[in-house]
């Protein structure tokens, strides 16, 4: 069936890093992928994605693209803020398949 | 603002008492699920409604029943609640099967339940 691997966390940066959280997964035919980010005390929200091999997915700053040859979803920032402090999860979804999540990285980012 | 909405927010409940979480989505969405996240595990799925008056089980379905009530509204009920039930649970909508596929989905802020 359908999996996603992401980085295992916590991730703990400072200021203005660079930041990149993997993501591999495992998939029949050509699913789309996704990055949802959850901040504390809140539900899941759609940071980004991409339906289809090549396509790069950005939304505030934050980038990844899908690359079928190696299977991942990478997600990456330039220069982090102390607001991006929040759990991301990566996900995909394939045909009629429903969602099928990473099991989160909690990112801190210190001033 | 449009979205999904999750009732209680909190809920302390006693070993065997039964309550139901309800969540409605204001989106027009065929679509809509229920999951529940756990330190460490993600977001596991319980149940899910592909379109009104259809439901089917999930990969955690022991202990839990759903209802589509209508197109807007999709509940969850435990009928006898155990300390492992702990757990946030989510709601969530799409607009179908190729909707979620190309727009995700959209969830509600989690209900936060404890089993003592």
């Amino acid at each position: 069936g359908n999996s996603v691997t992401q980085m295992e966390g916590p991730v703990t940066l400072s200021e203005e890093a660079f930041l990149t959280i993997n993501c591999t997964y495992t998939a029949t035919g050509y699913p789309s992928l996704f990055w949802y980010v959850q901040y504390p005390g809140e539900g899941l929200q759609l940071l980004l994605k991409a339906t289809k091999a090549d396509d790069k997915g950005s939304n505030k700053g934050f980038e990844a693209t899908y690359r079928k040859e190696t299977t991942s979803f990478h997600l990456e920032k330039g220069s982090v803020q102390v607001s991006d402090s929040a759990v991301y999860f990566c996900a995909l979804q394939g045909g009629s398949e429903k969602l099928v999540f990473g099991k989160g990285t909690k990112l801190t980012v210190n001033p | 603002n449009a979205g999904v909405t999750q009732t209680p927010k909190f809920q302390v409940l006693k070993t065997g008492q039964s309550m139901t979480l309800q969540c409605a989505q204001d989106m027009n969405h065929n679509s809509m699920y229920w999951y529940r996240q756990d330190p460490g595990m993600g977001l596991r799925l319980i149940y899910y409604s592909a379109s009104e008056g259809t439901t089917d089980k999930g990969e955690v379905p022991n202990g839990y029943n759903v209802s589509r009530l209508n197109k807007r509204e999709f509940s969850l009920r435990l009928e006898s609640a155990a300390p492992s039930q702990t757990s946030v649970y989510f709601c969530a909508s799409s607009e179908g099967a190729n909707g979620g596929r190309n727009y995700g989905y959209t969830f509600g802020s989690g209900t936060r339940l404890t089993v003592v």
